[in-house]
């Protein structure tokens, strides 16, 4: 099973709400990740996470703040959003940070208002 | 940083026939090449991956080579069917060596025919 889940599938928002976008695996998978992805574009990687510390930033803005507070979550918290982070984000894992294939989850819709 | 270009950036291709879609790279230590369907509202699926070791790969229809010396892959879809109609991204990266970050190549949208 290489399933990875992302909750909600669609997300409104205004420009001062906070929300949480949630990923799970449970493949075991000890990497995960967050993309953003544009319209007509590849996926940009934002964060890593290994064995459930923060490895990659990504210099992303602040009002983006990930946490895994376990094996199989990550969490995206968002606050203060503005009309241009609108995308799809991504969800993903892998067996191991350094090695392995990464599987995507079917990500989150977000539009910002 | 890796730099990876794909093309072509649209492919339209009668239903029964092959879709050929390259990808060069920039960084020779590059090791990992996987490639990615993505169909709409979905996420990115593994659909095949290649490691340096090796120059060609074939899973069914689908087969992907490797040209290290040339810095180039390409994927290789036979048989075309209907529901291979999505954008395919080809990607690379150096796993083991501390920056396993994937980077992408622009995308590809494949239509079939029927």
């Amino acid at each position: 099973d290489t399933e990875v889940t992302q909750t909600p599938k669609h997300l409104v928002m205004g420009m001062t709400n906070k929300k949480s976008l949630k990923c799970e695996q449970h493949m075991g998978h000890r990497a995960m990740y967050w993309y953003k992805q544009k319209a007509k574009k590849p996926p940009e990687l934002m964060f890593v996470y290994s064995y459930e510390k923060l490895s990659i930033n990504e210099s992303v803005p602040s009002r983006f703040s990930p946490e895994c507070p376990n094996s199989s979550l990550l969490n995206l918290h968002l606050h203060a959003l503005q009309p241009e982070d609108s995308a799809l984000y991504l969800c993903a894992s892998s067996q191991d940070s350094r090695k392995e294939t990464q599987y995507f989850g079917p990500g989150t819709r977000l539009l910002v208002l | 940083g890796e730099n990876v270009e794909q093309h072509p950036s649209t492919l339209s291709v009668q239903e029964g026939d092959s879709a050929v879609i390259k990808c060069t790279y920039s960084d020779s230590a590059s090791n990992y090449f996987p490639w990615y369907k993505q169909e709409l509202g979905k996420g990115p699926q593994l659909i095949i991956d290649i490691r340096s070791n090796v120059g060609e790969k074939k899973d069914q229809r689908i087969a992907v080579t490797l040209n290290k010396t040339a810095k180039h892959f390409s994927l290789h879809i036979t048989e075309t069917q209907p529901e291979d109609s999505a954008v395919y991204f080809c990607a690379a990266s150096k796993q083991g060596s501390g920056n396993e970050k994937l980077t992408f190549g622009t995308g590809t949208r494949l239509t079939i025919i029927p």
